[in-house]
């Protein structure tokens, strides 16, 4: 059973620009949801997908984005970048949206927004 | 809202001692998960721990323990004889659909 995957592993990009980051979820899972970890914070929830629709989202503005494609792989666009987008993003899979199902996190793609 | 507050910033023992690292919660739901999670430097979170509200027993695996009361809002993590490869950050999370995450715990274990 293969676990969730990222990519890239480490992205710099230039303020102002676009970034797209792509998690392929667990074998099994229909469900990915993204989370934003600023350094020295803990993960802070952007939006979840199930069954390609959005199921939730948390205080993010519209710039970030997302798709869920039809082998719930996912991917989490931002436009306009800004310095302080500059964070490590999770993603997790899990076979359904609520928690009790249980999360599989990935390793994580390390922005950096110069 | 949900909160999670894990005021322990770092921690920083020396190995075989036990270790504490404390999580205090706030929810207005009677139904709830707590999780504790670990986070090694390569970056994913390791699931370790989930319990729901209803279940207030305290669970040991292996060096691992966790102390769960609804009457104190906490779910604290014990760590028994401490190892070096038990340094990492440890998040304390809350639930009623989607975790919410505490800012985490530094643990350094020493050898």
């Amino acid at each position: 059973e293969t676990g969730v995957t990222q990519s890239p592993t480490h992205l710099i990009k230039t303020r102002g620009q676009q970034v797209t980051l792509r998690c392929s979820s667990q074998s099994g899972h229909n469900t990915v949801s993204w989370y934003q970890q600023a350094l020295g914070q803990g993960p802070q929830f952007i939006f979840q997908y199930y069954r390609e629709e959005e199921n939730g989202r948390g205080n993010f503005p519209p710039r970030f984005s997302g798709l869920q494609f039809p082998n719930y792989s996912s991917e989490l666009n931002v436009n306009a970048l800004e310095l302080d987008d500059s964070a490590l993003y999770l993603c997790a899979s899990s076979l359904g949206g609520q928690a009790n199902y249980g999360y599989t996190f990935g390793s994580g793609t390390r922005l950096t927004v110069v | 809202a949900q909160k999670v507050t894990q005021a322990q910033t770092e921690i920083s023992v020396v190995e075989k001692e036990d270790v504490t690292l404390d999580c205090v919660y706030e929810t207005r739901d009677t139904t709830y998960y707590l999780f504790w999670y670990k986070q090694p430097p390569s970056g994913e979170l390791v699931f370790l721990i989930r319990r729901n509200s209803f279940d207030e027993q305290n669970e040991i695996s292996g060096r691992y323990s966790w102390n769960f009361q609804k009457s104190t809002s906490s779910f604290n993590f014990t760590i028994t004889a401490s190892q070096v490869v038990d340094s990492a950050v440890y998040f304390c999370a809350l639930a009623d659909y989607i975790p919410t995450f505490g800012r985490g715990t530094s643990l350094i274990v020493h050898p």
